[in-house]
């Protein structure tokens, strides 16, 4: 069956401009969580949704970033006034449980570029 | 404050040898870790885990010890393949409450020259 899809796969955008990076999880998929990897480092938590609601945002490193699931199945993280430091690989994943022992499945990723 | 710590960026090792990845932790909390594998251009693949239950399971190469007093687990993969050469990630998790997210390791580059 399908994975876990990104779009886009690459985005370069302005300092300052909005973006918004879509994910499309595991059909049936209930648990949806957003990454944030830099150069260098492993993926970074930013924020967990069950179902439509966001259960756990104590990621998300500042106001800017925000995040939504309205329907409990395709999310969009959304950046405001971008700024370089922004600048990464986005990971979504997801995952069957509600909590609890089961694997994530990720996603390629959406690279963000801020010039 | 890194909780997953993964101290050796890259491991080169000869095919057919044993590939030995280590991890630490610092959270006590932890009680679920993982391995993923990732590919330049590709989101991290599961690839193996371990609750605090187990000192050990294994999957056909690849098996993953924990020492849970230690606050270390390891990731064994015998024998090493060059398609094994990839990023190696080392994730944990507590299972208490309701949301399992990741914190991972750095990662560590594995090469396996043929």
């Amino acid at each position: 069956g399908a994975g876990v899809s990104q779009t886009p796969s690459n985005k370069v955008t302005e300092k300052g401009k909005y973006v918004e990076l879509r994910c499309d999880p595991i059909s049936g998929h209930t648990a949806l969580y957003w990454y944030r990897q830099s150069l260098g480092q492993g993926p970074e938590f930013l924020i967990y949704f069950q179902g439509t609601g966001a259960a756990d945002d104590s990621g998300l490193p500042n106001d800017r970033f925000f995040a939504v699931r309205p329907e409990g199945s395709v999310s969009t993280l959304k950046i405001q006034r971008t700024e370089r430091g922004d600048s990464a690989v986005y990971l979504c994943a997801s995952s069957s449980g509600a909590g609890g022992p089961s694997e994530q499945y990720f996603g390629p990723g959406t690279r963000l570029t801020v010039t | 404050d890194q909780q997953v710590k993964q101290n050796s960026p890259s491991l080169s090792v000869q095919e057919g040898r044993i590939s030995i990845l280590n991890c630490d932790y610092t959270n006590s909390m932890f009680d679920y870790f993982l391995w993923y594998k990732k590919y330049p251009a590709e989101g991290p693949t599961f690839l193996i885990s371990i609750s605090s239950i187990k000192d050990k399971n294994e999957d056909g190469r690849f098996t993953v010890f924990l020492n849970k007093s230690a606050k270390h687990l390891s990731l064994h993969i015998v024998p090493s393949q060059p398609g094994d050469s990839a990023v190696y990630f080392c994730a944990a998790s507590a299972l208490t409450g309701a949301n399992s997210k990741l914190t991972f390791g750095k990662g560590i580059t594995l090469s396996v020259r043929p």
